[in-house]
């Protein structure tokens, strides 16, 4: 199974700020590597898919890039909306992995 | 609108069996493969199970941990997906959640663009 790691677990940030929240595979998932966001009591969301391609809708403030084992999310300028746990998640094989999730928090 | 709306949760007895369904609405159910992806309370996501659209085979794949103890299905005439789980322990508590595959038609890769509100289940005596 490919295990996937996130860091940080949490980060405190403020309105404006950029944020970046690293994810690594114990083995090379190439780009199938996919973003969510989940805010409380909610189902989560699909921000970027295909490691750096920008689901319809999602704000351009998101990217993401990486391939093969390390990938990176990147919020440019952290809006309120914006605090939420963010999860990866590989989808080169299965068991199809996620990563154990990012909490953003207001500072 | 595209939909997808789990029902069937519920409080169930270890051991027992639970069968959640996944209706969708406003697109050709069909063509997707789907998804089941649980979350434990307090943690984070996991991948259950999926099964293909009827052009890759209709096969499914498991999460180890539920292999042999659920079964996905699907009916494409009324477009709606199973979750049979039997033989339910404790672990099992969770919301479950029924998601979409991104692009129809494709075997294996996708992530999942549409996500129901979830359904939660509760394995306890």
């Amino acid at each position: 199974d490919v295990q996937m790691t996130q860091s940080p677990s949490s980060l405190s940030a403020s309105v404006g700020d950029r944020v970046t929240i690293t994810c690594r595979a114990s083995q090379s998932v190439s780009n199938y590597l996919n973003w969510y966001q989940q805010k409380p009591g909610k189902a989560p969301k699909l921000l970027i898919y295909a490691s750096s391609s920008l689901q319809s809708g999602v704000p351009s403030r998101f990217s993401g890039s990486g391939s093969g084992t390390d990938f990176t999310l990147t919020i440019s300028s952290l809006q309120p909306e914006d605090f939420a746990t963010y999860y990866c998640q590989q989808s080169l094989s299965t068991p199809l992995t996620f990563g154990g999730g990012t909490k953003v928090e207001i500072k | 609108e595209v939909q997808v709306v789990e029902s069937g949760g519920g409080l169930v007895q270890p051991g027992r069996s639970l069968r959640l369904s996944c209706t969708t609405s406003g697109f050709t159910f069909g063509d997707y493969t789907m998804n089941w992806v649980r979350q434990a309370p307090g943690k984070g996501l996991d991948w259950v199970a999926f099964i293909r659209s009827k052009a890759h085979g209709g096969t499914a794949e498991y999460a180890a941990s539920v292999k042999g103890r659920f079964t996905i299905s699907r009916d494409d005439s009324k477009s709606i997906a199973y979750l049979q789980m039997n033989s339910l322990k404790n672990e099992d508590t969770a919301v479950y959640y029924c998601t979409r595959d991104l692009n129809p038609s494709i075997w294996s890769g996708e992530p999942s663009d549409v996500w129901g509100k979830g359904t939660t289940v509760t394995v306890s005596s």
